[in-house]
């Protein structure tokens, strides 16, 4: 069945550097979403790729979706301490569920 | 995009015992499916709530365990019977538009432990 793998599991990051994660299906997806969980909170969407090497931008965030669409990363610029969370992305393979990647936790080192 | 209201947003239960999650939307939803996250764990999909029929259930969940009823548009609820210390979970529902583009709305959700 479809699997959606995330990688890196776990992203400790110094604030102000940046960083990639990354997501990567065993299966074409017809469009990949990213979503953030605040530690003790639920998951809130953030954005979707629909086509094939797309790359989107919301202020320090940029999210590609490969041209394969198999593969998507979100890279974060100027890491603050309000961007820690877990980044998860989902993809539905078919159909209308949601598929979500094992997760990255962000932790921000002051 | 829709609000959704989860009730109850915690409870500690009693092993055997059942417990009924709700979720009440603002508005009219196609789609509703019911998660689990486990702590520290991605959410897995326990199954989507069909208005008017039975709920389509994911590989290893079973109606039995998590029956779930959806009467219209707007509500379903989500029932964990017979708990288990296994079941301590978080419980979310969420909602989406056909075709899942926009993004799902998901519930604040609700943090379950058995003792």
């Amino acid at each position: 069945g479809q699997q959606v793998m995330q990688i890196p599991q776990y992203q400790h990051v110094q604030e102000g550097e940046d960083f990639t994660t990354y997501c990567n299906s065993s299966t074409t997806l017809s469009n990949i979403q990213w979503y953030k969980q605040r530690p003790g909170g639920h998951p809130v969407f953030l954005i979707q790729l629909v086509k094939s090497g797309e790359v989107k931008k919301q202020k320090r965030l940029t999210f590609q979706f490969g041209e394969a669409k198999k593969n998507s990363s979100l890279h974060i610029t100027a890491t603050q301490t309000t961007d820690v969370g877990t980044y998860f992305c989902a993809g539905p393979p078919a159909g209308n569920k949601l598929t979500f990647g094992g997760g990255t936790r962000v932790l921000v080192k002051p | 995009s829709a609000v959704i209201s989860q009730k109850p947003s915690r409870d500690i239960c009693q092993r055997g015992t059942s417990l009924t999650i709700q979720c009440q939307v603002d508005s009219q939803v196609t789609m509703m499916f019911w998660y689990r996250q486990q702590p520290g764990q991605s959410l897995t999909l326990i199954a989507t709530a069909n208005q008017g029929s039975e709920a389509t259930y994911e590989s290893g969940f079973v109606i039995d365990k998590f029956p779930i009823s959806r009467p219209n548009l707007t509500f379903s609820t989500l029932t964990v019977s017979n708990m288990s210390p296994e079941d301590s979970s978080i419980y979310l529902c969420s909602v989406g538009r056909a075709g899942g583009y926009y993004g799902y709305t998901f519930g604040s959700g609700t943090r379950l432990t058995v003792v």
